[in-house]
């Protein structure tokens, strides 16, 4: 599977849009590309996934390049909340590869 | 609908002991998965039910670790003996019948296990 790569660490406001960058330059043709989230312990939280499309649904949005290397989630309105790791995956199959994430803390 | 859940939320048990932890997926999940996450390292898969039966057991570190589903409900993933390295978080999921390529077959994960050898 494409290996993703995230930036480290980002700040955001609170109630500003917090835009989160993944690269998946290697990615084939039949791979979508998965959004999850962990806050603090938990399981990992599913978010959004999208194949070539921009996608949009009550959490958060999925902007996609034209040719798939890379792709922006969006949160539009940030809450302390959803201070949390965000996992971006790029997977053709049933095995989930995960990296090391961007942790995004939201700045009251 | 209820979410995965996963049985017990915390264990910890003296190296050489043997530890069971339960999976009970989505009702009408076909597929389900276990992975872990042990200390300062990434998540990473372990195994992939479909129903009962296993389709990929390339990330089980050893023959230490039994994973089985019977009656392709919920299922264990057995420690056998436990080593000081097997602690860790142990997430399981699972996602409807399927191809993987297919729109909304997204995986859904549990709380997990804290799992702890001493």
């Amino acid at each position: 599977d494409a290996k993703t790569t995230q930036p480290p660490s980002m700040d955001c406001a609170e109630g500003r849009a917090a835009n989160l960058p993944c690269n998946h330059s290697t990615i084939s043709g039949n791979e979508y590309v998965y959004w999850y989230r962990q806050i603090h312990s938990q399981g990992p939280q599913y978010i959004i996934h999208g194949l070539k499309n921009n996608e949009t649904n009550e959490m958060a949005s999925l902007i996609i390049t034209e040719d798939r290397k890379s792709s922006t989630l969006i949160l539009p309105h940030a809450t302390l909340r959803d201070t949390a790791v965000y996992y971006c995956i790029s997977s053709g199959t049933y095995k989930y590869i995960f990296g090391t994430g961007t942790r995004l803390k939201v700045l009251a | 609908e209820a979410g995965v859940t996963q049985f017990p939320s915390h264990s910890v048990i003296e190296k050489g002991q043997t530890v069971t932890l339960r999976c009970d997926p989505i009702s009408g999940h076909d597929n389900l998965y276990w992975y872990r996450r042990v200390m300062g390292k990434e998540i990473k898969f372990l195994l992939h039910f479909v129903k009962e039966s296993k389709q990929d057991e390339s990330g089980m570190p050893n023959n230490r670790f039994l994973a089985e589903r019977t009656g392709g409900t919920y299922s264990t993933l057995k420690v056998q003996p436990a080593e000081l390295e097997d602690s860790g978080v142990y997430f399981c999921a699972s996602s409807r019948a399927g191809g993987p390529r297919l729109k909304n077959n997204e995986q859904f994960f549990g709380p997990g296990t804290r799992l702890t050898v001493l």
